[in-house]
């Protein structure tokens, strides 16, 4: 059974800080991993789609790192910002199970 | 482009009968996944149809079952509700269904069994 955990599973932090979260996976026959926001009563909005180790994506004040090697990635958001508040979503797939396997996420919360 | 649309939003049942939930994709879009969400569990996935043809499966039992029609639009049917069927129903659209491509997802159905 693949399994993927996120943590924290929720963080609350005040306008401008910068915060980051963590996605850990099996590391063994990896293949991709997708990272998605979704906000409260919208639908979940994909962020980065992960496929070499060592990859690092940028959108805009958040960013993301693979290490396939270790079997993690980090979510960055730097000066966070209340319309940031949402679920992060990571999203595993392997070379032998060829679905995506989801954590369970973390909340974060910012207040102005 | 229109996004992924999901009907219905909000539907009651009451156990043991039978549920259709209907997902159409961005248009051009040819592969979608259904998924399911429990409290406290993250977004298990239940299948993926391409081109008409289930390509995947996940590990939900046979009640759960699925068809994409040649607009690829997509069901998704739960025979012999279950209370533990109650959950958040999230369909995601693709091009091609391949790894590296981003899936856009509905706004779901949320589906109560009284």
């Amino acid at each position: 059974i693949l399994n993927v955990e996120q943590s924290p599973q929720s963080l609350h932090v005040q306008e401008g800080d910068s915060t980051n979260f963590t996605c850990s996976f099996p590391s063994s026959n990896f293949y991709a991993l997708h990272w998605y926001r979704w906000e409260t009563a919208k639908s979940p909005e994909a962020l980065f789609v992960m496929t070499l180790n060592g990859d690092e994506k940028k959108k805009g004040r958040i960013s993301a790192t693979l290490n396939t090697k270790e079997g993690y990635s980090y979510l960055y958001i730097k000066g966070s910002q209340p319309e940031d508040s949402a679920t992060y979503l990571c999203a595993f797939m392997n070379t032998g199970f060829q679905k995506l396997v989801f954590g369970t996420g973390t909340r974060l919360l910012v207040s102005p | 482009k229109a996004g992924v649309t999901q009907t219905p939003r909000y539907l009651i049942k009451t156990r043991g009968q039978q549920v259709t939930l209907s997902c159409s994709p961005i248009s051009g879009h040819r592969s979608v996944s259904w998924y399911q969400q429990t409290p406290g569990q993250g977004l298990q996935f239940l299948f993926e149809y391409f081109s008409e043809t289930q390509r995947n499966k996940g590990n939900f039992p046979g009640r759960f079952s699925g068809r994409q029609f040649s607009n690829s639009r997509s069901e998704m049917n739960v025979s012999t509700l279950e209370l533990g069927d109650s959950a958040l129903y999230l369909c995601a659209s693709s091009n091609l269904g391949q790894i590296q491509e981003t899936q856009y997802f509905g706004p779901g159905t949320r589906l109560l069994v009284l």
